[in-house]
């Protein structure tokens, strides 16, 4: 099984709202991710997560908190967010290993739109 | 730093048409190097991998090899189908456990 899951699939949101992303792997990994996506355009990175202890963040602001409950469990919460924030954001998940990492697998996504 | 240049699109091919999209990279050291599909609507998939030069990945009729002596790692298929329509990103393990992409090529096949 190499699914990755994540709710909701769809969000929209005030930029007074305080809302959750949630992902969810059950494949034994112990790195997960949060990226965020404009369409057409490459993921990019905003949180790693390793052995539950967030191990990047890639200057993503305060508004963005990423919590990591257990080692199948991750989520972000999202504050006072501005519309430039709209956009897809991906959960990953991948081993943990050597200095270059192993592949990552993905969700489908959560689409943000930020009113 | 690392980085990943791949051809830019969108690429238009009829079906049954062969595919090469170029993918080629910068690294220090020995990366894994990837390729991601992302379907309409969806999160990326991985599509393949190669984890040492020589090395080649192949999947649903998709195929790259890892070249060393020439940076490069393109994607082909023989004979594409319209399902095969989507958006292509080439990518690498950076340190830390990163994933470099590339800017994405995006795949459209008229029946």
């Amino acid at each position: 099984d190499t699914e990755v899951t994540q709710t909701p699939k769809h969000l929209v949101m005030g930029m007074t709202n305080k809302k959750s992303l949630k992902c969810e792997q059950h494949m034994g990994h112990r790195a997960m991710y949060w990226y965020k996506q404009k369409a057409k355009k490459p993921p990019e990175l905003m949180f790693v997560y390793s052995y539950e202890k967030l191990s990047i963040n890639e200057s993503v602001p305060s508004r963005f908190s990423p919590e990591c409950p257990n080692s199948s469990l991750l989520n972000l919460h999202l504050h006072a967010l501005q519309p430039e924030d709209s956009a897809l954001y991906l959960c990953a998940s991948s081993q943990v290993g050597g200095d270059r990492g192993y592949e990552q697998y993905f969700g489908p996504g959560t689409r943000l739109t930020v009113t | 730093g690392d980085s990943v240049t791949q051809m830019e699109g969108p690429v238009t091919l009829s079906e049954e048409a062969f595919l090469t999209i170029n993918c080629t990279y910068t690294a220090t050291g020995y990366p894994s190097l990837f390729w991601y599909v992302q379907y309409p609507g969806e999160g990326l998939q991985l599509l393949l991998k190669a984890t040492k030069a020589d090395d080649k990945g192949s999947n649903k009729g998709f195929e790259a090899t890892y070249r060393k002596e020439t940076t490069s790692f393109h994607l082909e298929k023989g004979s594409v189908q319209v399902s095969d329509s989507a958006v292509y990103f080439c990518a690498l393990s950076g340190w830390g456990g990163k994933l470099i992409f590339g800017q994405g090529t995006e795949l459209s096949v008229k029946p």
